[in-house]
């Protein structure tokens, strides 16, 4: 059990396109979903807290004009990346809460 | 303010050698969570452990073993009888009101 996913794995876009992520946990329902960004070699690092049915809560320095954060079901976050830029590219992973945190496999963003 | 830190960047081991990566944690909560998670190249999180502040019991799971020592704020872990299998990045991480990683350890155990 708690399995979370995450799609698409990977997405290459051009600059200045939009790309949304969806995260989904498959066998439960999480009230909260959260949102990482890891750079080649780098660590995780916490971007958002997504709360079903409210905005979404971001850390300093994550601009919340760029990464929209939409949690409109009880088993569904996403991530809209808008107009997206090469320094964009990362890996991005969402993890959904039920007792812990249980992360998805992630997805690998190149913005050429 | 809440801090991780694992001071090894890299370890390179050959099979079969035991390894112990570090890691030291700073809180200044009373109630928390520490995590151990092993990343692979494919990139999903693999978790490995958790304990809460107030179980300093170490744990042995198999070739895995964790010792905590609050007096140390220390959470270490230590892969006996190493595999190829295991070379990964490991992470320590540590929650409190958000969970926080460390910079991770990348391991590589040659044959």
């Amino acid at each position: 059990g708690a399995v979370v996913s995450q799609h698409p794995s990977w997405v290459i876009c051009k600059s200045g396109t939009s790309v949304k992520i969806e995260c989904r946990s498959l066998d439960f329902q999480a009230t909260t979903m959260f949102w990482y960004r890891q750079f080649p070699k780098q660590s995780l690092m916490l971007m958002a807290t997504s709360n079903e049915g409210s905005k979404a809560t971001y850390e300093q320095g994550v601009e919340k004009d760029k990464f929209l954060i939409n949690h409109a079901s009880l088993t569904l976050s996403t991530l809209t990346v808008t107009s997206a830029h090469p320094e964009d590219s990362s890996f991005y992973i969402c993890s959904a809460h039920r007792y812990e945190q249980y992360f998805g496999p992630g997805t690998r963003l190149t913005v050429t | 303010a809440q801090k991780v830190t694992q001071a090894q960047t890299e370890i390179s081991v050959v099979e079969k050698e035991d390894v112990t990566l570090d890691c030291v944690y700073e809180t200044r909560d009373t109630t928390y969570y520490l995590f151990w998670y092993k990343q692979p190249p494919s990139g999903e999180l693999v978790f490995l452990i958790r304990r809460n502040s107030f179980d300093e019991q170490n744990e042995i799971s198999g070739r895995y073993s964790w010792n905590f020592q609050k007096s140390t704020s220390s959470f270490n872990f230590t892969i006996t009888a190493s595999q190829v299998v295991d070379s990964a990045v490991y992470f320590c991480a540590l929650n409190t009101d958000k969970l926080i990683f460390g910079t991770g350890t990348r391991l590589q155990v040659f044959p």
